[in-house]
């Protein structure tokens, strides 16, 4: 599975945006791009998943480069509950099997 | 609330003791993930069922296996444990085998002595 890259750790003020960013120039032309967090003591939890296009839903936006080399999630206005580790995964689209494999994450810290 | 429930919360055995963890998906949901997380080696696929076929591995290993019954409910067997398989395990479900969202569960801590 290809690799993602994403910076061990971030911050941001509250109800600022945040973008956070994740490189994974080995992916193919199959792969899409999910991200996950997972909260203090909490299981992760699905954010947002896309090939090609950018993609918004009502957590938050995901801005895919041209050359799909890299990606970034965008919170528009931290809140205190979005800090977590945010997790990039790149899930080959296979018939028969949804594993993902997460890396180490960003971990957000939003200060208030 | 993901809707995803495992059992139990917290579980404390010794080395060389084999322990069952279950899980009950969303309803509706078809495909049943186990994960472990560590703190040295992060969090880690280990199996994936489908509508109780096995679809994927990861890294599981020889002692640890698993199934899906009938109501679609899993459960996860760790036999001869040893200090290193102490960690949080996780359940996760998605409607189809193929899904693109997984919903977690809260996970189980398991703690060997």
């Amino acid at each position: 599975d290809a690799k993602t890259t994403q910076p061990n750790s971030m911050e941001s003020n509250e109800e600022e945006p945040v973008h956070l960013p994740c490189n994974h120039s080995t992916i193919s032309g199959t792969d899409y791009i999910h991200w996950y967090r997972q909260l203090p003591s909490q299981g992760p939890e699905y954010v947002i998943h896309g090939l090609t296009s950018n993609v918004n839903n009502r957590m938050a936006s995901l801005a895919i480069a041209e050359d799909r080399k890299s990606s970034t999630l965008i919170l528009h206005r931290a809140t205190l509950r979005d800090a977590a580790v945010y997790y990039c995964i790149l899930r080959r689209d296979q018939t028969g099997a949804n594993n993902l494999f997460f890396g180490t994450g960003t971990r957000l810290t939003v200060i208030p | 609330d993901s809707g995803v429930t495992q059992t139990p919360k917290h579980l404390i055995t010794a080395t060389g003791q084999r322990v069952t963890l279950r899980c009950s998906p969303r309803s509706g949901d078809l495909s049943v993930y186990w994960y472990q997380q560590s703190l040295d080696q992060g969090l880690q696929f280990l199996i994936q069922y489908y509508n109780g076929e096995e679809r994927a591995k990861g890294n599981i290993l020889e002692r640890f296996s698993a199934q899906q019954f009938p109501d679609l409910h899993s459960e996860l067997n760790l036999s001869s444990l040893e200090l290193g398989d102490s960690a949080l395990y996780f359940c996760a479900s998605s409607r189809q085998v193929a899904g693109y969202e997984q919903y977690f569960g809260p996970g189980t801590r398991l703690t060997v002595t």
